[in-house]
C-alpha cells in the first residue's frame, strides 16, 4: 500500500495548456509539500500545507495553485504551461518535529 | 542564511570501494541535518540524520557524523555496492522539522562491478 501516491506519474503536454497532478498520503501525517527537481536534479520547495492550511508558498509563479481538500490530499493546478515548467515535481508528506519527509515516486511533466 | 553545498558529481566506483561524499553547511542556530536518497525512477528517501553536534547518524552501512567545529556532515561508507548507486541529498533543517527544509544539489553515485 503505497504511503505517498501521485497522479499522473507521466504528463506530456503542450505549451498553453493547464494541467492538474493529485496527491494522497496514507500515513495521517498533517503536513504535506511539493517540491520541483529540475533536469539537474535540484529539489526546490514550492508549497507546504498543514492541516489543509498553507504554511509555505515560496516565490512561484502564480499560474502554480495548489489545494488542499482535506489533510491527506494535496493537488497542484498548474495554468498556462511554459517550457521551463518541465520537470518531475514530487508530493511529500511529514509527521511533526522529525524532519524525515516520505516522497511520492514523482510526476514527470514534460512541456512542449 | 540557510544553505547546504555538497560536493559536484558524478562519482564513480568499483564495487567494495570506499566512498565520502562531501557536505558542508551554513545555518543560523541549531540545525538538524539529513542524508536523503533518491534511487532511479523514485522518490526520495531518508537514510540518515544527526540532530545535534556530534552525533553520528547511520544506515545500511552509511554513517555521518555531525560537525560543528568544521560545518560539516560527510557521508561515508567503507564497501560500495551495485545496489548503492543513486543520487544522495544533504539537507538541513533550521528548526529541526521538516519545515523549510534545505537541500545540497545532489551528488550522483554510480558503482560498477
Amino acid at each position: 500500500d503505497t504511503a505517498v501516491s501521485q497522479t499522473p506519474k507521466y504528463l506530456v503536454t503542450q505549451m498553453g495548456n493547464d494541467k492538474s497532478i493529485k496527491c494522497e498520503q496514507n500515513l495521517g501525517h498533517d503536513t504535506m509539500y511539493w517540491y520541483k527537481q529540475d533536469s539537474k536534479k535540484f529539489l526546490k520547495i514550492m508549497f507546504s500545507y498543514n492541516n489543509k492550511e498553507l504554511i509555505i508558498n515560496e516565490t512561484v509563479p502564480n499560474r502554480f495553485s495548489p489545494k488542499s481538500p482535506d489533510k491527506a490530499h494535496l493537488n497542484l493546478h498548474i495554468n498556462s504551461l511554459e517550457l521551463g515548467d518541465s520537470a518531475v515535481y514530487f508530493c511529500a508528506s511529514s509527521p511533526p518535529i522529525s524532519g524525515e519527509l516520505f516522497f511520492g515516486e514523482g510526476s514527470r511533466l514534460t512541456v512542449l | 542564511g540557510n544553505s547546504v553545498t555538497q560536493m559536484e558529481g558524478p562519482v564513480t566506483l568499483s564495487e567494495e570501494a570506499f566512498l565520502t561524499i562531501n557536505c558542508t553547511y551554513t545555518a543560523t542556530g541549531y540545525p538538524s541535518l539529513f542524508w536523503y536518497v533518491q534511487y532511479p525512477g523514485e522518490g526520495l528517501q531518508l537514510l540518515l540524520k544527526a540532530t545535534k553536534a556530534d552525533d553520528k547518524g547511520s544506515n545500511k552501512g552509511f554513517e555521518a557524523t555531525y560537525r560543528k567545529e568544521t560545518t560539516s556532515f560527510h557521508l561515508e561508507k567503507g564497501s560500495v555496492q551495485v545496489s548503492d548507486s543513486a543520487v544522495y541529498f544533504c539537507a538541513l533543517s533550521p528548526q529541526g522539522g521538516s519545515e523549510k527544509l534545505v537541500f545540497g544539489k545532489g551528488t550522483k553515485l554510480t558503482v560498477n562491478p
